[in-house]
């Protein structure tokens, strides 16, 4: 299977403790992306890169966020001193650049901040 | 503010019959659309997209329109199958560089066998 790959799927954690999430994109895509899903809302944009230049970051990621994709390839998300609001669903996506609209979704790691 | 927006949060239909999901915008720079669907405990999967160039877009048994004037697209899917049955989210590209994806809230489609 050659799809966007997201490990891990769950990860419970007390809240002040750091977390980190990888994302393995398929293998052509120079583009990356992360977003955040809570209950009853659809995606939301927290940054992406190309290739492993982090080019964008949404107001949504606070300094207790940080991001890398090191050699262009699988990317890194850790929070910093989780608190209870971070519990949602991350998601990964990659895309070819340019021409191509389309974004490819993992299936997400679900963080929940107890 | 909310700029892709979903109002339906469900839609409920017999297999066979037309399924309609809408999708509504506000920023008339978005240009490109699409609609992902997400089955539980999976990521969204890319199902279909129009360029604001065009005004329908057509996969099978899923079709996209766009109205640029009402800031309205809708997807219609005919004949619902109850593998249709997921939540459908409506996204807009907000053009530039980033790519990034613009969500609506999601429509949790039912097709009853």
């Amino acid at each position: 299977d050659t799809g966007v790959s997201q490990n891990p799927r769950h990860k419970i954690t007390k809240r002040g403790q750091n977390v980190t999430f990888r994302c393995d994109p398929i293998s052509e895509h120079n583009r990356l992306y992360w977003y955040r899903q809570t209950l009853g809302q659809g995606p939301e944009f927290l940054t992406y890169f190309q290739n492993e230049a982090q080019l964008e970051k949404s107001r949504l990621l606070s300094d207790r966020f940080s991001a890398e994709r090191p050699k262009g390839s699988f990317s890194t998300l850790e929070i910093q001193r989780t608190e209870q609001g971070d519990s949602a669903m991350y998601l990964c996506a990659s895309s070819l650049t340019a021409g191509n609209k389309e974004q490819y979704f993992g299936p997400g790691t679900r963080l929940t901040v107890t | 503010d909310q700029q892709v927006k979903q109002n339906s949060p469900s839609l409920s239909v017999q297999e066979g019959r037309i399924s309609i999901l809408n999708c509504d915008y506000t920023n008339s720079m978005f240009d490109y659309f699409l609609w992902y669907k997400k089955y539980p405990a999976e990521g969204p999967t890319f199902l279909i997209s129009i360029s604001s160039i065009k005004d329908k877009n057509e996969d099978g048994r899923f079709t996209v329109f766009l109205n640029k004037s009402a800031k309205h697209l809708s997807l219609h899917i005919v004949p619902s199958q109850p593998g249709d049955s997921a939540v459908y989210f409506c996204a807009a590209r907000s053009g530039g560089a980033t790519n990034k994806l613009i969500f609506g809230t999601g429509t949790l489609l039912a097709v009853q066998p």
